[in-house]
């Protein structure tokens, strides 16, 4: 079965630090990757992207930069953060796309990123 | 993307029945309807998904009529533990690799 992680799961970090959250994904291959971003008590926002290694489409542009190494590993970035990036960071996987497979995402549990 | 409106929130008590009531008038033929339930400080999670008329799993029901310019999530005899936010999604199938959009989704709140 497939599962996916994500690290940490808290982070307190300092206006103006650097980022790096990491998300995994076991059990299946060439998966579709997605960050995204949920504000207190708001829909979540869809940061970036990725249908392969290297391959990253950012949907809002921003000071996060995304990046994906390795087939089932992508990580999220900053190199200053700023007050507004506080929120909740979701990774989600779906299947690549094939014939009858449905664009079901699956989430990862979640880091809590508080910007002080 | 068709754009999807629902309520922003309901309430119900332990035992009843609730629908919700997703909007997407500009859905087009090849678009699916897919619904996810959101717990405090998780990741949404799948719960059904449904071309037309009636989908059914061990979780929910999803009602779509035949100008499927809406749908109805139903959850039989919910309990404390449906407490929770739903998202209705409208995208087609496949989409060639593009992500979905979430809105505000509803906010379901189930009372003792």
């Amino acid at each position: 079965s497939q599962t996916i992680h994500q690290w940490p799961a808290t982070l307190v970090q300092p206006v103006g630090s650097p980022l790096s959250l990491e998300c995994t994904v076991e059990g299946t291959s060439n998966p579709n990757l997605y960050w995204y971003r949920q504000a207190a008590g708001r829909g979540l926002q869809l940061l970036f992207y990725s249908v392969g290694i290297g391959q990253i489409s950012s949907e809002v542009p921003q000071n996060l930069s995304a990046s994906r190494p390795q087939d089932r590993q992508f990580i999220l970035s900053s190199k200053k953060l700023l007050l507004s990036d506080s929120g909740f960071y979701l990774c989600a996987w779906s299947h690549p796309l094939k014939g009858g497979r449905t664009d079901t995402q699956y989430f990862g549990p979640g880091t809590r990123l508080t910007v002080l | 993307l068709a754009k999807t409106t629902q309520p922003i929130s309901m309430d119900s008590y332990e035992g009843q029945e609730v629908n919700i009531t997703c909007s997407h008038n500009n859905i087009a033929t090849n678009d699916y309807i897919t619904w996810y339930q959101q717990f405090p400080s998780q990741g949404p999670r799948f719960i059904i998904q449904g071309y037309k008329t009636k989908v059914t799993n061990e979780v929910a029901s999803l009602f779509i009529p035949a100008d499927r310019k809406s749908s109805t999530l139903s959850l039989p005899r919910v309990s404390l533990s449906d407490t929770a936010v739903y998202y209705c999604l409208v995208a087609r199938l496949p989409t060639g690799r593009r992500a979905l959009t979430f809105g505000s989704g509803t906010r379901l709140q189930v009372q003792p």
